[in-house]
């Protein structure tokens, strides 16, 4: 079965500074790649989207890569805010277009002032 | 608003008793899906549908049931036979099938607890 890894540790950076979330999966790649926003006792908030045939995907500070070799995904957000502290998932449709999407646990990211 | 609607936000059960969540959404969607959320995983998928009348098992469907007779409805019920149900669960709705934009939409969830 497709297994998802998301560093469970939470991750803890500065303002201003560039957070860096990474995804791995395991078996053969997906169709499509998304990353999703959660607050606490919220239901997740899709971000981004990145197909297999994309490399890389950006909106606003936020940037996704899509490594189908490495079989990992990479999500940054630059110049992080207080506001960007969440748990980030990424998911993984592996069907082609059916929208069964398999989630990861998910990185919780601390912003400091 | 379009969007999608769980209700209620807060349950508790006592051991030993069914109990239905509601999900309704107003975004025209083809799909919906039942995830449940428990501290330190991932969303873990009970049931989906990609069309009214029909809907599939997830990873996790024992002790679960769902229908769907409406394209705007996809409840959920906890059957007894769901041996540890306390948990977070969400609802989430996506165009389908070969639609172009497969984002999917969740609701704000329902936490229920076995008292």
């Amino acid at each position: 079965s497709q297994k998802i890894e998301q560093n469970s540790e939470a991750l803890n950076i500065q303002e201003g500074k560039t957070a860096t979330l990474t995804c791995n999966y395991t078996n053969y790649s997906p169709a499509y790649l998304q990353w999703y926003r959660q607050d606490p006792g919220r239901g997740p908030v899709f971000l981004l989207l990145i197909r297999e045939n994309e490399k890389e995907k950006r909106k606003e500070r936020l940037k996704v890569t899509f490594d189908t070799t490495l079989k990992q995904s990479l999500f940054h957000i630059t110049a992080s805010q207080p506001a960007d502290s969440a748990t980030y998932l990424c998911a993984l449709d592996f069907t082609g277009g059916g929208n069964k999407l398999t989630f990861g646990t998910g990185t919780q990211l601390k912003v400091e002032l | 608003d379009g969007g999608i609607t769980q209700s209620p936000k807060y349950l508790f059960r006592k051991e030993g008793q069914n109990v239905t969540l509601s999900c309704e959404q107003n975004l025209n969607h083809d799909a919906m899906y039942w995830y449940r959320q428990d501290p330190g995983q991932g969303l873990r998928l009970i049931y989906y549908s990609q069309i009214v009348n029909d809907f599939q098992k997830g990873d996790i469907a024992e002790g679960y049931s769902v229908s769907r007779e409406k394209k705007e409805s996809f409840p959920l019920t906890v059957t007894s036979a769901q041996k540890n149900p306390t948990a977070f669960y969400l609802c989430a709705s996506s165009p389908g099938t070969g639609k172009s934009n497969t984002e999917a939409f969740f609701g704000q969830g329902t936490r229920l607890t076995v008292v």
